[in-house]
């Protein structure tokens, strides 16, 4: 079955402890991307990678980082997480970066305390 | 990428066809409009997009009109499961992002 797995689905983490949301997608897709959603602001871009190796920011980058290695895997890291950074994030991949349907996770909900 | 306005919120009876509104009257020649949904705290789902003719798929149908300043999306019979925030978003045929605006919220009820 063609999907985007996120992990984990929830955490609860404190300030400055480094942590790692994983997504990976298996339709081979070149396009991967990063979102927070956040009530009243809607859905944001954080990070895209148009492949492997190559990675840009979105809307929202500060706070976080990305790595493509691997073209089914694309993390985000938070290296010091702060309490703003508590949102509902999502990844989603595309074949394409343009003119395709993107596929999104389930979702990973974040509360940093 | 064209701004797109769709109305807050939408309410529909179970069975009946729901017709969601998106205004685009900024639209270029180039950019497609694509219809995605969120179900409460899910993933965003596509639904379907379409450049200038109307588009149908198993989930829903793309009316574009003419002029293509406008579209509505149509679930012919609507369910419970429908009801969820759809989003009408206007995209560039090159590289884009997918900017999601505040969208419409379909309650579908008994």
């Amino acid at each position: 079955e063609a999907q985007v797995t996120q992990n984990p689905r929830y955490l609860i983490t404190v300030t400055g402890k480094k942590l790692t949301v994983t997504c990976s997608q298996n339709m081979n897709h070149e396009y991967m991307s990063w979102y927070r959603q956040d009530p009243g602001l809607g859905l944001r871009q954080i990070y895209y990678s148009m492949n492997v190796e190559v990675t840009d920011k979105g809307d929202v980058p500060e706070g976080y980082k990305v790595s493509r290695k691997e073209k089914r895997n694309f993390p985000l890291i938070l290296e010091s997480p702060s309490p703003n950074q508590t949102s509902l994030y999502f990844c989603a991949s595309s074949l394409e970066a343009s003119n395709t349907e993107a596929f999104f996770g389930q979702g990973t909900r974040l509360t940093v305390v | 990428d064209a701004k797109t306005t769709q109305p807050p919120s939408m309410d529909c009876a179970e069975g009946r066809a729901a017709n969601l509104p998106c205004n685009h009257s900024t639209i270029s020649g180039n950019e497609y409009v694509y219809w995605y949904r969120q179900i409460h705290s899910q993933g965003p789902q596509y639904i379907i997009h379409g450049l200038k003719n109307n588009e149908t798929n198993e989930m829903a149908s793309l009316i574009i009109t003419e002029d293509r300043k406008s579209s509505t999306l149509i679930l012919p019979h609507a369910t419970l499961r429908d009801t969820a925030v759809y989003y009408c978003i206007a995209l560039n045929s090159g590289y884009s992002t997918l900017t999601f605006g505040k969208g419409t919220m379909l309650l579908v009820s008994p």
